[in-house]
């Protein structure tokens, strides 16, 4: 089974300053993870994913994650965050088979001027 | 082009009482995953259907719960005798196919007083 854990429930952060989201993830098989973001009042919105290849993925609004194995990481960053990124975060993951995508509990990002 | 559709957004209804809430795919998106979001939670998976039928009821909860597809294309999530933790915001989600992106509706806020 997989499990996926977000320490940070909540990130404060100003405008304009970098930011990383972290998530650690636990699985017996090969994984394949993802991040959603959910605005308020709106659906989740997929900013990236890693199925193989390359462990940076880049995704949209300037958004990345970087795959780490050893450490069963899969961390979010963006360099430099705008206003519009307050939102909560989800990270996920899925087994072989895609059949479902096991969530974290999120991390709302609070970006302030 | 048009994305996932769930009507009602919104449903207030009394304990014991029967529910239905609708899912709307992407045209042409086969597969259909229902999940349930509670209070400061994560999304948790509770059924995936490809095409008519379900190919993952594993994580309804109990038989009060029960979802159909039967044209392969709207779905339909059916509780009976509702209980206050039933409580949360269910999401309907659609991918083209098998292991492709999954696309998140709004969801239906339910609420069991």
């Amino acid at each position: 089974a997989q499990s996926v854990t977000q320490l940070d429930s909540q990130v404060p952060v100003f405008e304009e300053a970098p930011v990383e989201l972290r998530c650690n993830y636990s699985s017996s098989v090969s994984v394949y993870l993802f991040w959603y973001v959910q605005y308020p009042n709106q659906g989740l919105q997929l900013l990236l994913k890693y199925l193989s290849g390359s462990t940076l993925v880049k995704g949209i609004n300037g958004f990345e994650a970087e795959f780490n194995k050893s450490q069963t990481s899969f961390h979010l960053r963006k360099p430099s965050v705008h206003i519009s990124d307050t939102a909560e975060y989800f990270c996920a993951v899925s087994g072989e088979g895609f059949q479902k995508l096991v969530f974290g509990t999120g991390t709302r990002l609070l970006v302030s001027p | 082009g048009a994305g996932v559709s769930q009507t009602p957004s919104n449903k207030v209804t009394e304990k014991g009482k029967y529910v239905e809430l609708r899912c709307d795919p992407i045209s042409g998106h086969t597969a259909l995953y229902w999940y349930r979001q509670s209070l400061g939670q994560g999304p948790e998976f509770l059924i995936y259907f490809q095409g008519t039928g379900a190919a993952d009821d594993s994580g309804l909860p109990n038989d009060r719960f029960f979802a159909v597809r039967p044209e392969g294309s709207v779905s339909t999530l059916k509780i009976q005798r509702t209980e206050r933790g039933d409580s949360a915001v269910y999401l309907c989600a659609s991918s083209l196919g098998h292991g492709d992106t999954q696309y998140f509706g709004p969801g239906t806020r339910l609420t069991v007083l």
